[in-house]
């Protein structure tokens, strides 16, 4: 895949059990922020999103949350499922509609 | 609603070369970006394109470049090919007003 080379942070989860995905961001004007989802040989697959106005977002199996003090966010998936297992992507958006990607984390799903 | 299509899935290219990548998006998406996808560099924007106009930019050399027609498809081309071209290059497709992206497969381009 894509990925393969690239020296990611990788974390390893027992099925069944949650995951936190921690991101970083840069620009304190960032205003959007996307978690994307990518399996290999695929594009990045959208999951949630949260605006700047918001410091939880609920979806499916999913929350993602923001805190803009340390400009940190993170994504929470319940029940980790072996369908989960990919290279997971926090974007932020600030002026235009450019996106500026994180390096990435890698989720192992161990059965 | 078909998903965003790229075209061609997997190309083979030699150093100098030109090559010409294709992006249909979503149908009613109007805005179509770019993205190079490296294991060394990761995801980086190039180019946004909405309403046959180039909106937006990255940070790459004018050997990259793109259009966009009327009925909103796209496509980006890289002239004087070099070998750290090689990549995957992936379109994302957004309905106007909304930020969120939808991304083709991605079209996989090796310089050699």
């Amino acid at each position: 895949g894509e990925n393969v080379g690239l020296h990611l942070p990788t974390l390893s989860v027992q099925e069944g059990d949650n995951s936190i995905i921690n991101c970083a961001y840069s620009n304190s004007a960032s205003d959007y922020f996307i978690w994307y989802k990518q399996e290999s040989g695929k594009g990045p697959q959208f999951i949630i999103d949260i605006r700047s106005n918001m410091d939880k977002r609920q979806g499916q199996r999913v929350t993602v949350l923001l805190n803009k003090t340390v400009k940190h966010l993170s994504l929470q998936i319940a029940a980790t499922q072996p369908g989960d297992s990919a290279v997971y992507f926090c974007a932020e958006k600030a002026a235009g509609n450019k996106l500026t990607f994180g390096g990435g984390t890698r989720v192992l799903v161990k059965p | 609603k078909a998903g965003v299509t790229q075209t061609p899935r997997y190309l083979i290219k030699t150093r100098g070369q030109q090559v010409t990548l294709s992006c249909s998006p979503i149908s009613g998406h109007r805005s179509v970006s770019w993205y190079q996808q490296t294991p060394g560099q990761g995801l980086q924007f190039l180019f946004e394109y909405f309403s046959e106009t180039q909106r937006n930019k990255g940070n790459f050399p004018g050997r990259f470049s793109g259009r966009q027609f009327s009925n909103s498809r796209s496509e980006m081309n890289v002239s004087t090919l070099e070998l750290g071209d090689s990549a995957l290059y992936l379109c994302a497709s957004s309905p106007a007003g909304v930020y969120e992206q939808y991304f083709g497969p991605g079209t996989r381009l090796t310089v050699t």
